[in-house]
This record gives structure tokens, sequence and C-alpha cells, in this order.
């Protein structure tokens, strides 16, 4: 399996704040990477596929890159309804697998 | 494009449970749809995919033989099921579509059902 190292597991941070987080694949995987954002006791909402394309409808805030095995999700100025626990998932190679998650709160 | 997960359960260890998840607004038929688990505290981890057009699966080897997932074309609905519930079975579970162009993301989930299982 592939295995999917987030960090950090939290952060805090400030709104208007730019902000990066770290997804590590155990192995290459080109750019087989979504991200996700979660907010308490709601489902996940896909922010970006193929590590850098933005799915319809997520603010132009919001950014990814990378491939192989380095991936980071961007927010570029922190607005308040960015508090929220992201995660990543690798969709290279079954099973897919998930990052542990990071968890962004207010400073 | 919607997924609506049925409500949470109580469950004893040793009965069996089925959970739905009904979708709406897209050819149910044409998409794989996914279920991921979330233990508390834990990372998530995708448990497999059916094909809704034929009922094709593919499922995690970790959680092979231990659920069963349908789907039923005539009310657009995919289910999760468990015949034999354990206690490390407490988790929320997420109905999940993966994307138009069969990549592998998800690019819709469900609300989430909670499942309790304690004696």
């Amino acid at each position: 399996d592939i295995q999917m190292t987030q960090s950090p597991s939290t952060l805090s941070a400030s709104v208007g704040d730019r902000v990066t987080i770290t997804c590590r694949a155990s192995q290459t995987m080109s750019n087989w990477l979504a991200w996700y954002q979660q907010k308490p006791g709601k489902g996940p909402e896909l922010l970006i596929y193929r590590a850098s394309n933005l799915q319809n409808g997520v603010p132009s805030r919001f950014s990814g890159s990378g491939s192989g095995t380095e991936f980071t999700l961007t927010i570029s100025s922190l607005q308040p309804d960015d508090f929220a626990t992201y995660f990543c998932q690798q969709y290279k190679t079954y099973p897919y697998t998930f990052g542990q998650g990071t968890k962004l709160e207010i400073k | 494009v919607q997924l609506v997960q049925s409500g949470a359960e109580v469950k004893k260890p040793g009965e069996s449970l089925k959970i739905s998840c009904k979708t709406s607004g897209y050819s149910f038929t044409t998409n794989w749809i996914g279920w991921v688990r979330q233990m508390p505290g834990k990372e998530m981890e995708w448990m497999g995919i059916i094909y809704a057009g034929d009922s094709d699966t593919k499922y995690n080897p970790s959680f092979q033989g231990q659920v069963i997932m349908s789907a039923d074309k005539s009310i657009t609905t995919a289910y999760l099921q468990w015949t034999s519930l354990k206690a490390s079975d407490t988790a929320m579970y997420y109905c999940v579509r993966r994307d138009d162009y069969n990549h592998g993301y998800f690019d819709y989930w469900g609300q989430g059902t909670l499942v309790t299982v304690s004696s």
C-alpha cells in the first residue's frame, strides 16, 4: 500500500495568513493526489484533484502543487471559513489511502 | 448531485446491519460509489467501491470478507452491510462518488453514518 504522511497534524494561524500543508507518499505516484476539506459534523468536500486542479466552485486562494512523492496544499490568505481539517488522498493504486489530516486552528 | 446517508445506528456485537446511501442528481449507473471509514481520532480508510451499472466491486483487502457492498439501480441507492458486527466496527462511515473520469478521487461525499457497536 502507498503510505501518505501528512504534516503538520495541527496548524495555528490567523486570518490573512498564508499556510502550507504537506503530504509525502511512500512511493512515487505521479500526480494522482486529491485534497479535501472537512468541517465538524459534515462530510468532506473535494478541493483539489490531480495535485493541482481546483474543483469547480472552490475559491482561488486554494492551490495545490507537487508530483512524485511530495505534494503541498496552500491557502494564500486564510479566511474565517477555512478553519477546518484538511487531508490528502492518493488514487494511483488500490487500495486508495489517505493522509492523517491537518487541523487548521485559529491562533 | 446529492448523497444522503441513513441515520446513526447503535448495535450490539454479533448483530447485522445494513446502511444506505441514497443518490440523486446524476446517472447512478455510470459512476462508481465507494465507502470510507473513519474510526474515532483516526485517518480515513478506503473500504471499497462498487460500479452501480453492473455491481462490479473492488474491495480494500483489509475489508474483504468483513463487509458487503451492494447497489439497487431501481432506487439509485448503495448499501454497506455487516453480518456480524464487532466493537471495532464503531466508526463514522461515508459514502463517496468516484469522479466522472474514473481517476479515483471522490467528488461528492455523503454526510456520514455513525455506527456504534457496544454491548
